[in-house]
C-alpha cells in the first residue's frame, strides 16, 4: 500500500453513462498524475495537477474526460458519454519534490472500468 | 512520435542475474525510470537515472547512455517474488510525465 487511494476499485457501466473516479493522493504531495492502462500495456499519461493546476493534458485525450483537483488534494477523472474503448485501468500517482525531486512517483491500485 | 522498446518477455531461474534492455527514441528527455507491477498490482517505482552512469539500489542496478538513448535494468539473486512486469519510463519534461514502454514480463523458475 503506497498510501495513494482510488474509489471505486471497479466500475462497470453501460455505453454512454458518464462516470466519476476520485483519488486520494498521499498527504502533501503536490504533484498528482492520471494515467490509463489496457492489459499488457504500460501506462499511458492522460493529465497531472500541481496543486489545484491542470499543468498538462495527453492531445489523446478526448474532451469527453475532465479532471479537477479543486483544492489541491483529491482529484476527480470524469468520463462522459463512455465508449467500449474506454474500458481499462485508470490509475493515479502522486509525488512530490523530496521524492527524489518528483521522479519516483507512488501509484494508487486504480479504478478498473468496464464499459458493456 | 515517441517510443521506447523493451523484449515482451524473459525468463530466468531463482539466483541468476537478468538484465531488461530498453531503448527509446522521444522528443524530450530528462531521464529514465523503472517500475515493476505485479500482476493486479499498481506499478511501484524501482529506480531512476538522470545522468549517464549506474544507480544501485540493493539486488536492483539501472543504467543510462543518453548518447545512445539506451538504459537496462539489472536484477541479480533473482527470486520468485521478482516475477513481475518491468516497465521502463521516460521523464519528457520538467512536469515529470512518464512515456512508458511496453513492459518485459519476467518468469523467475525454480
Amino acid at each position: 500500500d503506497t498510501g495513494v487511494s482510488q474509489n471505486p476499485r471497479h466500475k462497470i457501466t453501460k455505453r454512454g453513462q458518464n462516470v466519476t473516479f476520485r483519488c486520494d493522493p498521499i498527504s502533501e504531495h503536490n504533484r498528482l498524475y492520471w494515467y490509463r492502462q489496457t492489459l499488457g500495456q504500460g501506462p499511458e499519461f492522460l493529465t497531472y495537477f500541481q496543486n489545484e493546476a491542470q499543468l498538462e493534458k495527453s492531445r489523446l485525450l478526448s474532451d469527453r474526460f475532465s479532471a479537477e483537483r479543486p483544492k489541491g488534494s483529491f482529484s476527480t477523472l470524469e468520463i462522459q458519454r463512455t465508449e467500449q474503448g474506454d474500458s481499462a485501468m485508470y490509475l493515479c500517482a502522486s509525488t512530490a519534490y523530496r521524492d527524489k525531486n518528483y521522479n519516483e512517483q507512488f501509484f494508487g491500485p486504480g479504478t478498473r472500468l468496464t464499459v458493456l | 512520435g515517441q517510443s521506447l522498446e523493451q523484449p515482451s518477455e524473459v525468463t530466468a531461474v531463482e539466483g541468476a542475474i537478468v538484465q531488461i534492455n530498453c531503448t527509446y527514441q522521444t522528443s524530450g528527455f530528462y531521464g529514465l525510470s523503472w517500475y515493476q507491477q505485479h500482476d493486479g498490482g499498481a506499478p511501484t517505482f524501482l529506480s531512476y537515472n538522470g545522468l549517464d552512469g549506474l544507480e544501485e539500489t540493493g539486488r536492483f542496478s539501472s543504467f543510462l547512455s543518453r548518447s545512445d538513448s539506451y538504459g537496462y535494468l539489472l536484477l541479480q539473486e533473482l527470486q520468485m517474488k521478482d516475477s513481475a512486469s518491468y516497465f521502463c519510463a521516460v521523464r519528457n519534461n520538467a512536469g515529470n510525465m512518464l512515456t512508458f514502454g511496453g513492459g518485459t514480463r519476467l518468469m523467475v523458475k525454480p
